[in-house]
């Protein structure tokens, strides 16, 4: 069975465009959440989505987004890029929403803003 | 805000030594994760906690819910282990639905 699946794995962007981050969830999995890993930090909550509906939200400002589709995958969105949203982004699927859910990681999306 | 703190941030040492790494944190939990990140980024997960202690192979975690405190021991320690090692716990009560996370502990482990 595939784990989970995140796209592109790399990609360099100037300041002020825009850019869409793809992830696949495991199969079966209904609930995906997004993270913002910084270099030399650990990885911060930015979204949680299940059943195609938002259930928390980090401390990120409007230029973040996201959509979960029918087949449970979902798109991280960030608008008016800054140099400060290098980092890596990091998905995570899970059964359920549940807060014991246990999680499973993709390979992460590193994004470079020059 | 729930603060999570791990210690120590950087830990270096031989082969075969038994490792340990600690987590504390400020506010009442649900779920306690321990997770380990390789240097090309992606995360595995490693243990989920509520209570108690849970073993895999040479890795032990236990957690103290009343001190707020868990730690991850490596027995037996192997050059393979060496990696980032990230506690993260979720928040008992309301609001956002994800993770709180540590800096991570940076082990190497040398032949």
């Amino acid at each position: 069975d595939a784990g989970v699946t995140q796209s592109p794995t790399h990609l360099i962007k100037t300041r002020g465009q825009h850019v869409t981050l793809r992830c696949s969830p495991i199969s079966g999995h209904k609930s995906v959440s997004w993270y913002q890993q910084v270099l030399g930090q650990g990885p911060q909550f930015i979204f949680q989505y299940y059943e195609k509906e938002e259930r928390g939200r980090g401390n990120f400002p409007d230029r973040f987004s996201a959509r979960q589709f029918p087949n449970y995958s979902s798109e991280l969105n960030v608008n008016a890029l800054l140099l400060g949203d290098s980092a890596l982004y990091l998905c995570a699927s899970s059964l359920l929403a549940g807060k014991t859910g246990e999680l499973f990681f993709g390979e992460g999306s590193r994004l470079t803003v020059l | 805000k729930n603060e999570v703190e791990q210690s120590p941030q950087n830990l270096t040492a031989q082969e075969g030594e038994f490792i340990t790494i600690n987590c504390s944190y400020s506010v009442g939990i649900s779920a306690l994760h321990w997770l380990q990140q390789h240097p090309g980024g992606g995360i595995v997960s490693l243990f989920m906690l509520s209570s108690g202690k849970k073993k895999h192979g040479r890795l032990i975690a236990t957690i103290n819910i009343q001190e707020k405190h868990s730690s991850l021991h490596i027995t037996a320690s192997h050059p393979r282990d060496s990696a980032v090692y990230i506690c993260a716990v979720r928040n008992s009560g309301g609001g956002a639905d994800g993770l709180t996370f540590g800096k991570g502990t940076h082990l190497i482990i040398q032949p």
